[in-house]
């Protein structure tokens, strides 16, 4: 399978910080799409991306396509306690495939 | 965005027994879902994809025998862990993908923790 490659594995971050995250592939992917996962709980869709280049914000989350179509970016501007989480990605080669996941950016922040 | 509903979220079975897990899309129909097995603090590993009306289509490694997977309608699909054993304690979540042609989406369970004694 496809291995996508997600850092930093883990951030402690002050609260009010900013957070950048990203995921590589050695593959071009057509879709990326960002979760967050909080403990017992299923991932929740944050941004979907489907044009490289695309850069998509959801309140206090910025997420790019990169260029390349191998990577992918997400921000987090002033982090407040609640985006404690671990943050996947999610990349699917060609529509109508399965989705690869990223190996999670889990986020702790401290108030 | 759209709503997929599993249940149960956590389950006790003794050894040898079998379990079922339901998932449901409420507000769309899934022509494809997918389980997924997590352990702590690690990604998501697919499982299984599940294809309304036909047979699942298992990643390798996967025991077909083991993890029943039934799509029987648009908006259900089933996982039936059969003679679980400690082992196969685990946390599973399903997920189904938005249908049609265009960009799509991947909405997920909350998951369900499966403890077996």
């Amino acid at each position: 399978g496809q291995q996508l490659n997600q850092s930093p594995q883990s951030m402690f971050i002050q609260e009010g910080e900013d957070v950048s995250m990203n995921c590589t592939s050695s593959s071009i992917f057509n879709t990326w799409l960002w979760y967050k996962q909080e403990p017992g709980e299923g991932p929740v869709l944050l941004i979907a991306l489907y044009k490289a280049g695309e850069l998509t914000s959801n309140g206090r989350l910025t997420a790019q396509f990169g260029i390349t179509r191998k990577d992918s970016f997400l921000n987090i501007s002033a982090s407040i306690p609640s985006d404690v989480g671990i943050y996947f990605c999610a990349g699917q080669l060609t529509t109508g495939n399965q989705f690869y996941f990223g190996t999670g950016t889990s986020l702790t922040v401290i108030p | 965005g759209a709503v997929v509903s599993q249940h149960p979220s956590r389950v006790i079975c003794k050894s040898g027994t079998s379990v079922k897990i339901e998932c449901r899309s409420l507000d769309f129909q899934a022509t494809t879902m997918f389980w997924y097995r997590q352990f702590p603090k690690k990604s998501l590993m697919l499982m299984a994809t599940s294809n309304e009306g036909s047979k699942a289509t298992y990643e390798q490694g996967v025991e077909k025998d083991k993890f029943l997977i039934n799509h029987a309608s648009l908006t259900l699909s089933t996982l039936t862990v059969t003679s679980a054993h400690p082992e196969d304690s685990s946390f599973y979540i399903c997920s189904a993908r938005t249908p049609g042609l265009g960009p799509e989406k991947l909405f997920f369970g909350s998951g369900t923790q499966l403890s077996v004694l």
